[in-house]
C-alpha cells in the first residue's frame, strides 16, 4: 500500500496569513504516460463530510476559492491557503489514487486560527 | 443536485450484523463507481469498498470476507452489509461517489452514519 504522511499534524495561522500543509507519499504517484500526479486534497469541517478541494495535485474543484492551491510532483506535495479565512478552519487530507486498491489518505492536518 | 444520504447505523454487539444504506439523488448510482469510506471517532479516513459500474466489487483487507457492497438500481441506493462486526469497525461510514474511472478521487460524499460496535 502507498503510505501518505502529512505534516504538520496541526498548525495555527493568523487570519490573512498563509497556511502550508505538506503531504509525502511512500512511492511516486506520478503516472509517466500522462504526466499526471494522482493526488487529491479534501477539507473536512467539524460535523461535515470531506469536501473535494483539489485533484491532479493542482486542479481546483469547481467553486473552490482561488486562495487554495496545490503543488508538487512525484512524492512531495503541498496544499497552500494564501490568506486564511475563519471559514477555512478544518482538517485537511491528502489522498493518492495512483494505486486504487487501496486508495489511501494522509492522517490529516488540523488548521486553526492563531 | 447530487445528494447522498446514509442510514442504518447504530449500536451493535461484537459479532453482530448491520446493513447500511446510501440513497442517492441527482445521478444514477449504477452508472458510476461508488465507495464506502469510514472514519473512526477522531481519526482519519479509511477506504472500505468499491463497486464499479459493471458490478465488480473490491474490499479493504480489514473487511474482506465480512462486508459486502451492493446496490439496488431500482431504488438508486448503495448498501454495505456488515457481518461479524468487531470493535475496530466502530466508525462513521460515508458513501462517496468516485469522480470517474480511472480517476479514483471522491467528488461527492454523504454525511455519514455512525456504527458503534460494543457490548
Amino acid at each position: 500500500d502507498i503510505v501518505m504522511t502529512q505534516s504538520p499534524d496541526s498548525l495555527a495561522v493568523s487570519l490573512g496569513e498563509r497556511a502550508t500543509i505538506n503531504c509525502k507519499s511512500s512511492q511516486s504517484v506520478l503516472y509517466s504516460s500522462n504526466n499526471k500526479n494522482y493526488l487529491a486534497w479534501y477539507q473536512q469541517k467539524p460535523g461535515q463530510p470531506p469536501k473535494l478541494l483539489i485533484y491532479w495535485a493542482s486542479t481546483r474543484e469547481s467553486g473552490v476559492p482561488d486562495r487554495f492551491s496545490g503543488s508538487g510532483s512525484g512524492t512531495d506535495f503541498t496544499l497552500s491557503i494564501s490568506s486564511l479565512q475563519a471559514e477555512d478552519v478544518a482538517v485537511y487530507y491528502c489522498q493518492q489514487y495512483y494505486s486504487t486498491l487501496p486508495v489511501t489518505f494522509g492522517q490529516g492536518t488540523k488548521v486553526e486560527v492563531k | 443536485e447530487v445528494q447522498l444520504v446514509e442510514s442504518g447505523g447504530g449500536l451493535i454487539q461484537p459479532g453482530g450484523s448491520l446493513r447500511l444504506s446510501c440513497a442517492a439523488s441527482g445521478f444514477i448510482v449504477s452508472s458510476n463507481y461508488m465507495s464506502w469510506v469510514r472514519q473512526a471517532p477522531g481519526k482519519g479516513l479509511e477506504w472500505v469498498s468499491f463497486i464499479y459500474s459493471g458490478g465488480t466489487t473490491y474490499y479493504a483487507d480489514s473487511v474482506k470476507g465480512r462486508f459486502t457492497i451492493s446496490r439496488d438500481n431500482s431504488k438508486n441506493t448503495l448498501y454495505l452489509q456488515m457481518n461479524s462486526l468487531r470493535a475496530e469497525d466502530t466508525a462513521i461510514y460515508h458513501c462517496a461517489r468516485v469522480h470517474s474511472s480511472p480517476t479514483f478521487y471522491f467528488d461527492y460524499w454523504g454525511q455519514g452514519t455512525l456504527v458503534t460496535v460494543s457490548s
